[in-house]
């Protein structure tokens, strides 16, 4: 059974600082497949990003960054210098191969507030 | 390119009536999966179709039930309503190139049961 755990309910930071979203999971699957959405108060879940099993590097894209080790099971996500705007909720997903079915397992989201 | 649509966005009904609700994913796309967001349960995955066959499906009773349309336009089902069932439900569809199996969400219908 696939599982994903995102300890964190709820973060509040001050705008422009730092902060970073933890992500852990559990597969038995050997090719997996790891994503990041945001939730804003609107509703609709946005892609971030998603990462394959077997490709653990790591990625910084403008604010974003991703840290994904497979030894430690752990797929977290790190705001740079974060705004007002990224207030929402973040949900970590995991899904597997053609095998097992694509459906995404949630995590149960870590709502972020960020404050001016 | 225009991105999955659901409608309707919000719907109240009365214990013990139906439902359907409809989803069209972006264009080219054959998968559509259908997702339950509650605050007590969080997301959960319904069903996922592929050329109008379900492909996968999750641990709901019979009461949820979904179809899938030749133009890949989705509906899902739920009979005799129960107060349990309010939630934002959630369409997602996915292309069959690469990234593969990347999911992208419509805005969601909000059902309230009463």
């Amino acid at each position: 059974a696939q599982k994903v755990t995102q300890a964190q309910t709820e973060i509040s930071v001050v705008e422009k600082e730092d902060v970073t979203l933890d992500c852990v999971y559990e597969t038995r699957d050997t090719t997996y497949y790891l994503f990041w959405y945001k939730q804003p108060p609107s509703g609709e879940l946005v892609f971030l990003i998603r990462r394959n099993s077997f490709d653990e590097q790591n990625e910084i894209s403008g604010r974003y960054s991703w840290n994904f080790q497979k030894s430690t099971s752990s797929f977290n996500f790190t705001i740079t210098a974060s705004q007002v705007v990224d207030s929402a909720v973040y949900f970590c997903a995991l899904s597997g191969n053609s095998n097992s079915g694509y459906a995404l397992n949630f995590g149960k989201g870590t709502s972020l507030l960020v404050t001016p | 390119k225009a991105g999955v649509t659901q409608t309707p966005r919000y719907l109240i009904k009365t214990r013990g009536q139906q439902v359907t609700l409809s989803c069209s994913p972006i264009s080219g796309h054959r998968s559509v999966s259908w997702y339950q967001q509650t605050p007590g349960q969080g997301l959960q995955f319904l069903f996922e179709y592929f050329s109008e066959t379900q492909r996968n499906k999750g641990n709901f009773p019979g009461r949820f039930s979904g179809r899938q349309f030749s133009n890949s336009r989705s509906e899902m089902n739920v009979s005799t309503l129960e107060l349990g069932d309010s939630a934002l439900y959630l369409c997602a569809s996915m292309g069959s190139g690469a990234p593969y199996n990347e999911q992208f969400f419509g805005p969601g219908t909000r059902l309230t049961v009463l």
